[in-house]
């Protein structure tokens, strides 16, 4: 059974920078999607992006491109959100999830989430 | 960018009863349609991927249907651990975004 397990809350003030990681485990994500969705405190579920760990191709949602980078490391099993310049706005629980690789490479919807990352950001 | 609107947005219902919550995208995205259940405090947890499709372990009280821009997702014999919010989300084309959201409460 695949896990996707995320490291732990982070606090941050704002202009520093982060990386959060997910980790899969029963898995080795060659031919896997792994995406990163926030929710804000109270809202909904927003997409940010998504990585193929067979060739790294990556996409981000323009809400979020130029302000986080998705990378992933095929070897170790384990996907990457960075910020460079966090901002309070970024306070949020960051999910990472696996999207099984579908018709043309392309990724289905998530079917394997991990537990959440809290990020919180404060002056 | 593909929008997708729930509706509605806050249900409510009694133990026994079926529901169905609709999605509607803003253009034509085929059968591109997942649905996930979210209960207070947890991570989503994904039902239902090519519109109608159950993942594994998901029970058959789940059903989903529809196809172009008009979507939903049916909930027979609700039970109290029904309580939840519910999301629908394409993947036609980047980016693969949520509807709002619709939270289900059970009398």
């Amino acid at each position: 059974e695949v896990q996707l397990v995320q490291s732990g809350a982070e606090v941050k003030k704002p202009g520093e920078s982060l990386e959060i990681s997910c980790k899969g485990f029963g898995d080795t994500f060659k031919n896997q999607w792994i995406g990163w969705v926030r929710q804000m405190p109270g809202k909904g579920l927003e997409w940010m992006g998504i990585i193929y760990f067979r060739d790294y191709d990556t996409r981000y949602s323009p809400s979020f491109e130029g302000h986080v980078t998705i990378s992933g490391d095929r070897s170790i099993a384990t996907a990457y959100l960075q910020w460079k310049s966090l901002k309070a706005s970024d306070t949020a629980i960051y999910y990472c999830a696996r999207a099984p690789e579908g018709m043309g490479s392309t990724p289905r919807p998530f079917d394997v989430w991990g537990q959440g990352t809290m990020v919180t950001v404060s002056s | 960018d593909i929008q997708m609107t729930q509706s509605p947005p806050t249900l409510s219902a009694s133990v026994g009863d079926r529901v169905t919550i609709t999605c509607r995208a803003s253009q034509g995205i085929s059968n591109y349609v997942g649905w996930f259940q979210q209960k207070p405090g947890r991570a989503p947890k994904s039902l239902i991927y090519a519109t109608s499709i159950l993942q594994s372990g998901v029970p058959s009280k789940f059903s989903g249907s529809g196809y172009g821009t008009n979507f939903s997702l049916t909930i027979s014999s609700l039970q109290p651990e029904d309580s939840a919010t519910y999301y629908c989300q394409h993947y036609h084309s980047y980016p693969h975004s949520f509807g709002q959201g619709t939270k289900l409460e059970i009398k």
